[in-house]
């Protein structure tokens, strides 16, 4: 199986700041990632796909980058309702695996 | 217009089989053009992916699962099936099923406790 590791496991962050996460994959994955925001009590929501295409709908202040096996979301100006937990997703390969996921709080 | 829904047994005992249905009625099980996957969260963790059925009608599981997990889709019906075999609390969990290889559409998920 091909792991995928997140970090920070944790980060914290203020109105207006510029957010990284990176995505790390125990193998080469391509652009086969995607990214998915997650708030209390909801269904994850697809943010980016193929490492760095924008899904329909997501704000620009959004955008992926990174191929192979390092990958990064960064968000550039922090909105209130960007706090929330961003998982990574590969897709290259079966089974298919998620990063543990990074809490972005303020 | 597009029903999503998820239906099955929100309280399952140790030993016996989880069982769930997802029904999209905007026909992309229907028309068999996407895959579709079944994804688990345990409370306050991180996801899993159970296993997905092609647009071919191909299915494979997680290996970690596979001896327990059971899937097939009605394609007629516009719904997949879940079961799982011999539960324990480890698998209590929020259960969703998503569509195609990255996941663009999400069904709202239900909780499965695993508890006598």
């Amino acid at each position: 199986d091909i792991q995928m590791t997140q970090s920070p496991s944790t980060l914290s962050a203020s109105i207006g700041d510029r957010v990284t996460i990176t995505c790390r994959a125990s193998q080469s994955i391509s652009s086969w990632l995607a990214w998915y925001q997650q708030k209390p009590g909801k269904a994850p929501n697809l943010v980016i796909y193929e490492a760095s295409t924008l899904e329909s709908g997501v704000p620009s202040t959004f955008s992926g980058s990174g191929s192979g096996t390092e990958f990064s979301l960064t968000i550039s100006r922090m909105q209130p309702e960007d706090f929330a937990t961003y998982y990574c997703q590969q897709y290259s390969e079966h089974p298919l695996t998620f990063g543990g996921g990074t809490k972005v709080e303020i | 217009q597009m029903q999503l829904q998820e239906s099955g047994s929100g309280l399952v005992k140790p030993s016996q089989t989880l069982s769930l249905i997802c029904t999209v009625s905007d026909g992309s099980i229907s028309n068999g053009a996407y895959s579709w996957s079944w994804i688990r969260q345990p409370p306050g963790k991180g996801l899993e992916w159970i296993g997905y059925i092609a647009h071919n009608g191909h299915i494979q599981s997680n290996p970690s699962l596979m001896t327990r997990v059971t899937l097939s889709v009605d394609r007629s019906e516009g719904q997949l099936s879940l079961k799982m075999t011999s539960v324990t609390a480890a698998d209590t969990a929020v259960y969703y099923c998503a569509r195609g290889d990255y996941f663009d559409l999400w069904v709202l998920g239900t909780l499965v406790t695993v508890s006598s």
